[in-house]
């Protein structure tokens, strides 16, 4: 069965640059999550999107913008990066329902490395 | 705002035994879901088992097992005849069925469980 899935797997970025991380869920899936995970840390809300539109924004910099696209794939946008943003990205797929009851499928994450 | 507290950063347990892992969480809401997530060393997140909170039948899932007390706020995981491949960082997991259609994740801290042969 298809998965979600992420690009790239890792990624090194200098302080200052920018990075597109890309994730592709689940065919028929109309919700997208971005979760960011410290080393050591739990994973953390960034942003959401169900069909195509934002539906909800955690705790992310207002450097980072996401979206997501026609096809349903979402790409997150990061500039002027810091080396705190060292982290692995995590996306996941959701096929809506209205009734809580959908399930979350999560991607393998992005490691991105700012040296 | 939901809160997920996971009070043992680490635990450890021998093959083939049994090890029990705790969570409490804070809400206001009546009704919600509870996950326990597993992140092996690979970092993939993997489901190990749901709880609807409107459901008192505590879940299982083969050898993971949960005990789950609402009025207490307590949803602890009990994994039976620990396998090395349980190895891994437990996540606890809350979700929200209020809404629309988001439903994301408030996770805890984590316990890191060591599977000693």
């Amino acid at each position: 069965a298809a998965g979600v899935i992420q690009s790239p797997r890792h990624l090194i970025k200098e302080k200052r640059e920018t990075a597109t991380l890309k994730c592709y869920p689940i065919p028929r899936h109309d919700t997208v999550y971005w979760y960011q995970q410290g080393p050591g840390q739990d994973p953390q809300f960034l942003i959401s999107f169900y069909e195509k539109m934002q539906s909800d924004k955690g705790s992310i910099p207002d450097r980072f913008s996401a979206q997501q696209f026609s096809d349903y794939h979402s790409e997150l946008n990061m500039s002027s990066l810091e080396l705190g943003d060292s982290a692995l990205y995590f996306c996941a797929s959701s096929l809506a329902t209205g009734t809580g009851d959908e399930k979350l499928f999560f991607g393998s994450g992005t490691q991105l490395s700012v040296l | 705002a939901q809160t997920v507290t996971q009070s043992q950063p680490e635990m450890s347990v021998q093959e083939a035994e049994t090890v029990t892992l705790s969570c409490t969480y804070d809400t206001s809401e009546s009704d919600y879901y509870l996950f326990w997530y597993k992140q092996p060393p690979s970092r993939q997140m993997i489901l190990v088992i749901r709880q609807e909170a409107y459901k008192q039948q505590n879940a299982t899932e083969n050898r993971f097992s949960v005990n789950f007390q609402k009025a207490a706020k307590s949803f602890s995981l009990k994994i039976s005849d620990s396998q090395l491949g349980d190895a891994a960082m437990y996540f606890c997991a809350y979700r929200s069925v209020r809404g629309g259609s988001n439903y994301k994740l408030t996770f805890g801290k984590g316990t890191l469980l060591t599977v000693n042969p």
